[in-house]
């Protein structure tokens, strides 16, 4: 249980487009899904909170109007990076939060997406 | 505000020998504590977790983690590595009323050699 999948898993294209990832809870509903962002050899960092049915919470430093976000379902939400560059190559990891209440349940991480802008 | 630091950013065993993965962590209320494992451009495996019940907790692959308030330490150990434990390990912390937002260490990379 608890399976958390991504779409796709690499995806390459070039400066100047627009790139949409999926982030799939295939066992269980999400109220809320997270989006990191990992460098190579980096930790991740929280780039938003999704919950489903509102506006998403960016960090700070973190570009809204770039990183769109869409959770339109308890099991399905979005990240959109439009306008990708360069600088935007990176591995995307999604994590999902079961939707059972409670603020410390467990985050299940999908297999995240590596994005290379050429 | 919470963070979490990780001791070593690379630790190599001998394959048997025991396994130390050091944490630390500063939290302004009674957080849970975490260990992610990555494997090579794979995502994140929870191996245990710790949510203010028993202090020792058991995760899966053999892996154990003990929660020592004092010492503000959440260290990361199994007995005897195995090949397959070669990994990046995340030590991770989120604080109570925070709606699970996460903050991560940097990363140990262990290393298992024969």
């Amino acid at each position: 249980g608890a399976v958390v999948s991504q779409h796709p898993s690499r995806v390459i294209c070039k400066s100047g487009t627009s790139v949409k990832i999926e982030c799939r809870s295939l066992d269980f509903q999400a109220t809320t899904m997270f989006w990191y962002r990992q460098f190579p050899k980096q930790s991740l960092m929280l780039m938003a909170t999704s919950n489903e049915g509102s506006k998403a919470t960016y960090e700070q430093g973190v570009e809204k109007d770039k990183f769109l976000i869409n959770h339109a379902s308890l099991t399905l939400s979005t990240l959109t990076v439009t306008s990708a560059h360069p600088e935007d190559s990176s591995f995307y990891i999604c994590s999902a939060r079961e939707a059972s209440g409670g603020t410390q349940e467990t985050q299940y991480f999908g297999p995240g997406t590596r994005l290379l802008v050429l | 505000a919470q963070s979490v630091t990780q001791l070593d950013s690379h630790v190599s065993v001998s394959e048997g020998t025991p396994v130390l993965l050091r944490c630390n962590y500063s939290s302004s209320y009674s957080p849970s504590l975490f260990w992610y494992v990555q494997h090579p451009n794979k995502g994140l495996q929870l191996l245990l977790k710790y949510t203010s019940a028993a202090t020792l907790v058991k995760g899966i692959n053999g892996f154990e983690a003990e929660f020592k308030k004092s010492e503000t330490s959440f260290h990361l150990t199994k007995p005897s590595a195995h090949m397959s434990d070669a990994a990046e390990y995340f030590c991770v912390v989120s604080e109570a009323g925070t709606a699970s937002k996460l903050t991560f260490g940097t990363g140990t990379r262990l290393q298992v050699t024969l």
